[in-house]
């Protein structure tokens, strides 16, 4: 299949570090990549990770890829109120000739004082 | 720069009626996409197009139709809408299959 699994919910404090969770079920996906959607707006892109890589820095945001186990999660350092979004985990199976970008259902991320 | 630009942003419709989505993208790009947002399950692909005159079903195409005609515009067509077509619908367009894709605003749809 090609579902794409995120738990919907995280609360942290502000300050403290965040960690979302994706499992995905093509293990050819070369691309896994990390969306952010802020109250009101369209998804935009946050990082994305390739295959061949089993972790990628880019400032507060640390993505780590476990091939064997399909799972990927998105750490965010240092979480600010302005991190309160819901991030969505996305793949591009090979069951839909990659052609098709397959998202999870989304975490919502609260960040509290 | 528009960018991904969707039409209406908001739309209430009695269920049996018809209406059309507009998405228009001004970044040249091949790819384009229709999603659905509901509440608990995430986007759900519709359908896409890899070019264009050319379309495809995504997860969730039934009741739904789509068209290509320019390489800009996706339009996305709901022949008679059912209240379990209410959600919020988001159009994408990305360059190729692995680059980044840029949405829209959404498109808030009510069918009554």
């Amino acid at each position: 299949g090609e579902d794409v699994e995120q738990s919907l919910f995280l609360s942290v404090r502000e300050g403290d570090s965040s960690v979302i969770n994706c499992t995905y079920t093509d293990s050819s996906s070369t691309y896994l990549y990390w969306y952010k959607q802020e109250p009101g707006a369209g998804l935009q892109l946050l990082t994305y990770i390739f295959s061949n890589m089993d972790m990628k820095q880019d400032q507060r945001l640390t993505v780590l890829l476990n091939k064997k186990d399909k799972h990927l999660s998105l750490r965010i350092a240092d979480t600010q109120t302005g991190d309160s979004a819901i991030y969505f985990c996305a793949e591009i199976p090979f069951s839909g000739g990659y052609n098709k970008l397959i998202f999870g259902a989304g975490t919502r991320l609260a960040v509290h004082p | 720069n528009a960018g991904v630009t969707q039409t209406p942003k908001f739309r209430v419709l009695k269920t049996g009626q018809s209406m059309t989505l507009l998405c228009a993208q001004d970044m040249n790009h091949e790819y384009m996409y229709w999603y659905r947002q509901d509440p608990g399950m995430g986007l759900r692909l519709i359908h896409y197009s890899v070019g264009e005159g050319t379309t495809a079903k995504g997860e969730v195409p039934d009741g739904y139709n789509v068209s290509r005609l320019k390489k800009q515009n996706f339009l996305l067509g709901l022949e008679s809408a059912a209240p379990s077509q209410t959600s919020v619908y988001f159009c994408a367009s990305s360059l190729g299959p692995r680059a980044e894709a840029f949405f829209g605003q959404g498109t808030r749809l009510t069918v009554v």
